[in-house]
């Protein structure tokens, strides 16, 4: 079975640093775009940006380049979205996505992360 | 990019057809063939419904269908039923900056 599975909920402090996974099984990691999606609270889907892992080739949203950095990891499947120093803002549910063979939709998603930021 | 542009809500009686709209501009909609929708339950993650204007992911269920006029894109649900009753959500490659997709505003979808 395809699958993405992305690393627990996190609780983090304004100004801290945080990096958070999303692991792919069931097919070859390296070989399909994986993007990220934000998800505030009560709130729509935002684009964040997009790596293809067999490269590294990574796009990011304008509204997210520069905030965010997006890399993989194909020798252990892993996708990762960090931030170095994180704002009460960054509170939202993160979802990671693979881009479907052959399209560009997102046809695999992760169970999402919730990342809290609170002083 | 701004977001793409959809109703807040759309209402129906289960067993209706009821379609969903979704408005961008030539930079996206209107110049791709690259528009997917995805429906959302509460506390769960999206659900890829159409991709590529009108293509069916596998296992999909035939009562979604998508189209495409100029910079508007629609899904349309037929036979309503109760757990269609979620939030649904439009996205399109856009050639605006370096980025591969816009999603649209979304949609909550009632089943009365």
């Amino acid at each position: 079975e395809v699958q993405l599975v992305q690393s627990g909920t996190e609780a983090k402090k304004p100004g801290e640093s945080l990096r958070i996974s999303c692991k792919g099984t069931g097919y070859i990691f390296a070989t399909s775009w994986i993007g990220w999606v934000r998800q505030m609270p009560g709130k729509g889907l935002e684009w964040m940006g997009i790596i293809f892992p067999g490269d590294s080739d990574t796009r990011y949203s304008p509204s997210f380049d520069g905030q965010v950095t997006i890399s993989a990891d194909k020798s252990i499947s892993t996708a990762y979205l960090q931030w170095s120093s994180l704002k009460a803002s960054d509170s939202a549910k993160y979802f990671c996505a693979r881009r479907i063979a052959g399209g560009l939709g997102l046809d695999v998603w992760g169970q999402g992360t919730t990342v809290t930021v609170f002083s | 990019q701004s977001a793409l542009t959809q109703p807040a809500s759309v209402s129906g009686s289960p067993g209706q057809s009821i379609t969903i709209s979704c408005t961008g501009t030539n930079s996206d909609v209107g110049g791709s063939d690259y528009v997917s929708w995805y429906q959302q339950h509460p506390g769960k993650a999206p659900k890829l419904l159409i991709y590529d204007v009108n293509n069916r992911p596998s296992g999909a269920s035939l009562r979604f269908s998508g189209s495409k006029s100029g910079n508007t894109a629609s899904l349309t649900i037929s036979g309503l039923q109760s757990e269609d009753e979620a939030d649904y959500y439009c996205s399109s490659y856009t050639s605006s900056g370096s980025t591969f997709y816009v999603f649209g505003t979304g949609t909550t979808v009632t089943v009365l």
